[in-house]
This record gives C-alpha cells, structure tokens and sequence, in this order.
C-alpha cells in the first residue's frame, strides 16, 4: 500500500530563517511526486512535480528535492507570505490514483 | 481561463437530507477526483472517473455517489448514509498518465 508521511506537523520560523520540510513515501513504483500549497479555506496549489531521484526544481524561495525515498522541500529566506500547509503527494505506477500526506503547517513570523 | 469550478462553496445541511456538490472543469482533462478534507488529516480519496461514465470508488466511497455524463462535470452527492458528513469537498482533474492534480476551491459542508 502507497504511503506518505511528513515532518514536522507544524513548524514555526522567523521571517529569513532557512528550513526544510520533509516528504517520506513508500509506492511501488514512482509515477511522480508532487508538493502543493493550500491556504486555509482554499484548494491546494500546485507547486512542483518530481520524477526522478536527484531531480531538483526551484521556484523563488522554494526548492525541492528527491531522493528514493524521501523529497524535501526547503525554503530560503522565508517571508510572512510563505505561511501556509504544505501537502506532498505521490502517484503510483500501477493506477491514476494519488495518495496525499497530511501536510506541514508553516507558520513565518515577521 | 481554464480551471475547475467547485459549487456552492458552503453548504449546510440538515441530517436525513441528501445533497449535491457541482464540480466543472474547463482544462480537457480526462481524470477527475473528489476528495475529502479533515482537520490534521490527508486528503481521501472518494471517488475517481478516468473517462466519462466510468468511475471506481476510493478509500472512503461509502455513503456517497457520483456520476459521469460528461468530460466537464464530475458531481458529487452526499447521502444520508454518510454518517459524518461535515467537512471540506475538493474536486481535481488530471490528464491520463503522469501528472500534476488541479484542484478547485473546495466546498465546506455542515450538517446541523
């Protein structure tokens, strides 16, 4: 059975204060993994899709990387904006269906 | 522009009742999915449709129903037999194969 967890649940950080949020899964056979942002009350917004081991992808503050077993997500130089839950997703080969963590919360205090 | 459109986005309901949950898409995608959101939970998966008038159940199907008469129109309808309703809706698409969920806004249901 595919799973993902992810660590911490809920984290804390100043304004500028690097950290990383981490993704661990297990599926048999990696179609794809995937980290979304949601705000509260809203849907979750697509932030980067990984396919491989050693693969990376940036975008502004964000970089995630993945591993065979874990993707991490860090964030440079946070910004009060960057508050949100974090969700990483993977996707199997064997179906379409994708099975989700239960997400970071990041608090960026100013 | 294209997207996925989720209605209403809040909803109370009395119990016995049985309510529906719109959900369109304008982006050709083939797959769509509903799914459940809980507080300090992961998303569930409720029911998927990989092309229209197929759709298989997810982890927690029972006490729901969709259907899938079109490519674009994927409702969800919460019946009385879902014994604890209340909760955030989210409805996605995808293409076929690899590759990147797109999710609505969701919508908040409540029994009272």
């Amino acid at each position: 059975e595919d799973q993902v967890t992810q660590s911490p649940e809920a984290l804390r950080l100043q304004e500028g204060e690097s950290s990383s949020l981490n993704c661990s899964y297990t599926v048999s056979g990696l179609r794809g993994l995937f980290w979304y942002r949601q705000d509260p009350g809203k849907g979750p917004e697509f932030l980067f899709t990984l396919y491989s081991a050693g693969e990376e992808k940036e975008k502004e503050r964000l970089k995630a990387t993945l591993t065979k077993k874990e993707s991490f997500l860090h964030i440079t130089a946070p910004k009060p904006e960057d508050s949100a839950t974090y969700l990483c997703a993977v996707q199997g080969n064997y179906g379409q269906n994708f099975v989700f963590g239960p997400g970071t919360r990041l608090s960026v205090l100013p | 522009d294209g997207g996925i459109t989720q209605s209403p986005k809040y909803l109370f309901r009395k119990e016995g009742q049985n309510v529906t949950l719109s959900c369109e898409q304008n982006l050709n995608h083939d797959a769509m999915y509903w799914y459940r959101q809980d507080p300090g939970q992961g998303l569930r998966l409720i029911y998927y449709s990989q092309i229209v008038n197929d759709f298989q159940k997810g982890d927690i199907a029972e006490g729901y129903s969709v259907s899938r008469e079109k490519k674009e129109s994927f409702p969800l309808t919460v019946t009385s037999a879902q014994k604890n309703p209340t909760a955030f809706y989210l409805c996605a698409s995808s293409t076929q194969g690899p590759g990147e969920l797109f999710f609505g806004e969701g919508s908040r249901l409540t029994v009272l």
